[in-house]
């Protein structure tokens, strides 16, 4: 199975602040058909996932335009450009290129 | 608008069966597969597989073959997890997802209790 290893595990930022976090893979995520199935996730506390980024870098409807994905091959990079209040919570990356899909273990952000 | 509606939640004893249902409106059911997730207290998310809602055939992670069980009710545009014969760790928060992940059920809470 893919593993994804996402750095840091915990992260403290202060309003306003940029981050950044990293996603690799144990084998490239570039599917035969040329796309490369890797989605970042927010997980509010008591709540389900949100999908805020598909496809390596495509923004979901409705997330606002401070987040950011980049990355192919095996490592990808989340940004939050000025995090806020409301982006407190867990991200995760998940893959579907490979089967099974799977997630990292998540990225805890927390209001320095 | 998309919802995932998932049923409450289940206090069940070790040994018994507990099934979950998971209902979407707002689009076609069956132009979308639906995949279940399960998240143990304070922990991270775990894929168990994914239903073909167009033709009904399931597909089960390694750790989730045998005692799991999905399942449709295309007419309710309805997606089931049946898992039997509980053990304490299957203790969870399960979710149903749609395809990309992109839109969610709320989760429901299985305790699985002597």
């Amino acid at each position: 199975d893919v593993v994804l290893t996402q750095t840091p595990p915990t992260l403290s930022a202060t309003i306003g602040q940029s981050v950044s976090i990293s996603c690799r893979s144990s084998q490239s995520l570039l599917h035969s058909n040329g796309n490369t199935y890797l989605n970042w996730l927010l997980q509010r506390p008591g709540q389900p996932p949100q999908l805020l980024i598909y496809l390596v870098s495509r923004l979901e409807s409705g997330v606002p335009n401070r987040f950011s994905g980049s990355g192919s091959g095996t490592d990808f990079t989340l940004k939050i450009s000025g995090v806020e209040a409301e982006d407190l919570g867990v991200y995760y990356c998940v893959q579907s290129t490979h089967a099974p899909d799977t997630f990292g273990a998540g990225t805890k952000l927390e209001l320095k | 608008q998309i919802q995932l509606v998932q049923s409450g939640p289940e206090l069940k004893k070790p040994g018994e069966s507990v099934k979950i249902s998971c209902k979407a409106s707002g689009y076609t059911f069956t132009d979308y597969a639906m995949h279940w997730v399960k998240q143990a207290p304070g922990k991270g998310l775990k894929w168990m597989g994914w239903i073909n809602t167009y033709t009904g055939k399931p597909t089960y992670a390694d750790d989730f073959k045998g005692r799991f069980v999905f399942s449709l009710e295309a007419s309710a545009s309805t997606a089931n997890l049946q898992i039997s014969n509980l053990k304490n760790e299957d203790t969870a928060t399960y979710f149903c997802a749609r395809t990309r992940f992109a839109y969610w059920g709320q989760g429901t809470l299985v305790t699985v209790s002597s």
